[in-house]
């Protein structure tokens, strides 16, 4: 139990569909990132936010949309995706500053019809 | 952040200590190491850091040379359960926008009975 949790687990969806991707976390963290594990490929980092404010997009396509109503809450919404966007999505938590490190949820594994 | 270079695949035999090497030779003087791993099918689980002092907690040690260029995971009894892509990363610590982190391929080490 890492103390971040992602449902659903495993999610398949046809590239028409809409759905989202949940984060809770129940460290008291102030800052949540979402990150992108294709496979044989390293982690990508996609949103950061910080104090619930987003403060890093990596260049991710627009049919990624991030929310993060709180501290404790993130979201990815997810609407007309490609089939190269199945992957393993990761959610994570941290302190904003200080050294701490990131806690990780263990993902939710997205496969695009 | 700086680079880091990992060995892509060590072996370790059950009960005998895994070192794992990390190179960061570009690192700066503020930069803090991370080591993390990652379990088949599961998040990345935060394993320990440290910026200049060795460190040792439950679950491994750190020991980072004195010009911080290098440094080693040591896993001091490793079970088959230690089998993991293992990945050491470079980050400052400071500053409001989050605690980003880059992974790269990390190492994969299998335990062996």
């Amino acid at each position: 139990e890492t103390g971040v949790t992602q449902t659903p687990r495993h999610l398949v969806m046809g590239m028409t569909n809409k759905k989202s991707l949940k984060c809770e976390q129940h460290l008291g963290h102030n800052a949540m990132y979402w990150y992108k594990q294709s496979a044989k490929k390293p982690l990508e980092l996609m949103f950061v936010y910080s104090l619930e404010e987003r403060v890093e997009n990596n260049s991710v396509p627009s049919r990624f949309s991030p929310e993060c109503p709180n501290s404790s809450h993130l979201f990815l919404h997810l609407h007309t995706l490609q089939p190269e966007d199945s992957a393993l999505y990761l959610c994570a938590s941290s302190q904003v500053v200080g050294n701490q490190p990131q806690h990780f949820g263990d993902g939710t594994r997205l496969s695009i019809l | 952040d700086a680079k880091t270079t990992q060995p892509t695949s060590m072996d370790c035999a059950e009960g005998r200590a895994a070192n794992l090497p990390c190179n960061h030779s570009t690192i700066s003087g503020n930069e803090y190491v991370y080591w993390y791993r990652q379990i088949h099918s599961q998040g990345p689980q935060y394993i320990i850091h440290g910026l200049k002092n060795n460190e040792t907690n439950e679950m491994a040690s750190l020991i980072i040379t004195e010009d911080r260029k290098s440094s080693t995971l040591i896993l001091p009894h490793a079970t088959l359960r230690d089998t993991a892509v293992y990945y050491c990363i470079v980050r400052v610590a400071f500053g409001n926008a989050g605690n980003m982190l880059t992974f790269g391929g990390g190492t994969r080490l299998m335990v062996k009975p």
